[in-house]
């Protein structure tokens, strides 16, 4: 069975420092994607950064970057500089490559920027 | 402007009267998913179509069918709604590259009584 897990319920961050955001994932498919999105308080589900299963390097966009360990099956999400406006439900998700539109999300993290 | 729209937004009904949340995209993307959220279990799928005609069954297919009759539009429908579909329902459309996210629509409060 496929499976994506969040354990930090509830995160607090000073603005302008970095946070992590954990995700660690259980697959047998030798091939996968790994996705993050955020949803603010708004309710809106926004897509933040893809990593592949054979990707070299860790994803980067903007201020967001995966830090992918494969061995470890993890799939941390790193926020650099944290805004106010970074404060939201951030959601690991996994999709299986054989099963293109198939997708496993986790139970979700929500970040707090403290000004 | 790139969309995915949902109607309606909200909606109260009673156990066992037949409903349908629409779902339409505006970006020709072959692949659309349904979802529903609750609270400490983060999102899970309910029905995912790969283009017109081709479905599958998600995580959580029960009490939900689903059609693909035109590539914008993939209707949810809840034959006979049962207070545990109480929910919040996204739909979802992506590109076919694997590096695409998905777009996602602003989401259906359901509530069955």
């Amino acid at each position: 069975a496929q499976k994506i897990t969040q354990t930090q319920p509830g995160m607090f961050v000073q603005e302008k420092e970095a946070v992590t955001l954990d995700c660690t994932y259980d697959t047998s498919d030798p091939s996968y994607g790994l996705f993050w999105y955020k949803q603010p308080s708004s309710g809106e589900m926004i897509f933040l950064i893809y990593q592949g299963s054979y990707d070299q390097q860790n994803a980067t966009e903007g201020r967001y970057s995966l830090n992918f360990q494969k061995a470890r099956k993890s799939a941390n999400l790193v926020i650099s500089a944290s805004q106010l406006g970074d404060s939201a439900m951030y959601f690991c998700a996994m999709r299986r490559t054989h099963s293109i539109n198939q997708f496993y999300f986790g139970t979700g993290t929500s970040l707090t920027v403290i000004p | 402007e790139a969309q995915v729209t949902q109607n309606p937004r909200y909606l109260i009904t009673v156990t066992g009267k037949k409903l349908t949340v629409t779902c339409s995209q505006n970006m020709n993307h072959e692949y659309m998913s349904w979802y529903r959220q609750d609270p400490g279990l983060g999102l899970r799928q309910i029905y995912y179509s790969m283009n017109v005609e081709v479905t599958d069954k998600g995580d959580v297919p029960e009490g939900y069918k689903v059609s693909r009759k035109e590539k914008r539009n993939f209707p949810l429908i809840l034959e006979s709604p049962s207070p545990n579909q109480t929910s919040l329902y996204f739909c979802a459309s992506r590109a076919g590259a694997e590096t695409y996210g998905q777009y996602f629509g602003p989401g259906t409060r359901l509530t069955v009584t």
